[in-house]
């Protein structure tokens, strides 16, 4: 079964340094998402991607983070300056339209600021 | 924005018992999926189930859409099952994203 793949599984960085999360949705889905998970909190959305543009964001997604689609199968998001609270498991997701079919998600990639 | 509740937020059970965990919405959805959080963090769909009754081994969801709540239902519980179960949804109106619920944590003991 296809699946939404997520690197690096863990990523470790310093504060103020830029981080860019990795994603390969599942080929023929054309919603793509980003989700934020602080530990032991619940699952909050960060921003939906469709047509190589955002189509919705949170307030968590101030100026910060960006989102692009560099190629055909690549979905990244980047931090450009990390902060202590940003911290977190990511995790990007994809579905095949926007309302009436399930999400997959990856399995996260877990986001270490020190 | 629609708000999703779960209930309860905490279980313990032995291994080989039933339960029941639920999810009430506050306005009507059109896509509800449960999602099994494991150990490790990776968040497993188990159901895609906007209405209605499904099915899937030990498991089982039925969503009744009219009175905005869904219930999961794991029967015969193993060790495995162990983990937080969320319940997430999606409003028209908000179209392009999932709200999750703040999860159950299941806890199965041996």
């Amino acid at each position: 079964e296809p699946e939404v793949t997520q690197t690096p599984s863990h990523q470790v960085t310093q504060m103020g340094q830029e981080v860019i999360l990795r994603c390969v949705p599942i080929s023929n889905h054309l919603y793509f998402y980003w989700y934020r998970q602080i530990l032991g909190q619940k699952v909050e959305f960060l921003v939906s991607f469709y047509n190589n543009e955002i189509s919705e964001k949170s307030e968590i997604f101030d100026d910060q983070f960006s989102v692009e689609r560099p190629d055909g199968s690549n979905f990244t998001l980047k931090i450009r300056s990390t902060k202590l609270e940003d911290s977190a498991m990511y995790f990007c997701a994809s579905s095949e339209v926007s309302n009436n079919s399930p999400l997959h998600f990856g399995n996260g990639t877990r986001l270490t600021v020190t | 924005g629609i708000q999703v509740e779960q209930s309860p937020p905490d279980l313990i059970l032995q291994e080989g018992a039933n339960s029941t965990l639920r999810c009430n919405f506050s306005d009507s959805v059109n896509n509800l999926q449960w999602f099994h959080q494991n150990p490790w963090g990776q968040l497993i769909n188990l159901f895609y189930i906007p209405s209605g009754t499904k099915q899937n081994g030990r498991l089982s969801a039925t969503t009744v859409a009219t009175e905005r709540y869904s219930l999961l239902y794991i029967s015969s519980s193993q060790t495995t099952d162990s983990g937080v179960y969320f319940c997430a949804v999606v409003r028209y109106s908000s179209a392009s994203k999932i709200i999750f619920g703040s999860g159950t944590r299941l806890s199965i003991r041996p």
